[in-house]
């Protein structure tokens, strides 16, 4: 049973646009979620987090929204860049719990 | 600084050797982790340290072997792998150890595994 759901394995984006990047989770009990962005043949970078007890963070180009009564979060990147083309993994947390559920991930291409 | 170093990068070897994976952490996190990654899925949990001690083990094979010497080094020692094992082993730390909520989960660059 995933927990930790990206719907979508890959999304295409321009240069200079939004990409938006979707990830829906199904526990109820987490109350933190965090973005990692990742290349081939590297670990996870961290980007951003929030916490349940908000609906946006912000840091530079990236913003988090969450819906926690849909249960969902979304990453925004703008205005998208080509360096930011990597697979990006959406991951949450529970109060109390040392362990991450992570999503799939989706691939990110930003054209020139 | 937040730099969690592994070696080495990449690793080859056979089925019957014995060889180790490392970590090593500088920021004063006292939880540590090791997470196996194969190509396509999200990383998987394998073991979490706790203050120095394991604290999950999340039903890894017994060829794996964890141990956390202090603080900043984990270790992975690795024993009659399966050519399945082969995959990138990723080192991971955290400020506070029994939750996540409120901190980062850093993670190293990761060590390329290949059993043949």
């Amino acid at each position: 049973d995933q927990q930790v759901k990206q719907n979508s394995p890959s999304l295409s984006v321009q240069e200079g646009r939004i990409s938006i990047l979707n990830c829906d989770y199904t526990n109820s009990m987490f109350d933190y979620f965090l973005w990692y962005k990742k290349y081939p043949a590297e670990g996870p970078t961290f980007l951003i987090s929030i916490s349940s007890i908000k609906d946006k963070n912000e840091d530079g180009r990236f913003t988090v929204f969450l819906n926690k009564s849909a249960k969902h979060l979304s990453l925004h990147i703008v205005p998208s860049q080509p360096g930011d083309s990597a697979v990006y993994f959406c991951a949450a947390s529970a109060q109390g719990y040392s362990t991450l559920t992570f999503g799939k991930g989706t691939m990110l291409l930003v054209s020139p | 600084d937040t730099e969690v170093t592994q070696t080495p990068k990449h690793l080859v070897m056979g089925m019957t050797n014995k060889k180790s994976l490392k970590c090593e952490q500088h920021m004063g996190h006292r939880a540590m982790y090791w997470y196996k990654q194969k190509a396509k899925k999200p990383p998987e949990l394998m073991f979490v340290y706790s203050y120095e001690k394991l604290s999950i083990n999340e039903s890894v094979p017994s060829r794996f072997s964890p141990e956390c010497p202090n603080s900043s080094l984990l270790n992975l020692h690795l024993h009659a792998l399966q050519p399945e094992d082969s995959a990138l082993y990723l080192c991971a730390s955290s400020p506070t150890p029994g939750t996540i909520s409120g901190n980062t989960i850093y993670f190293g660059e990761g060590s390329w595994l290949t059993v043949v």
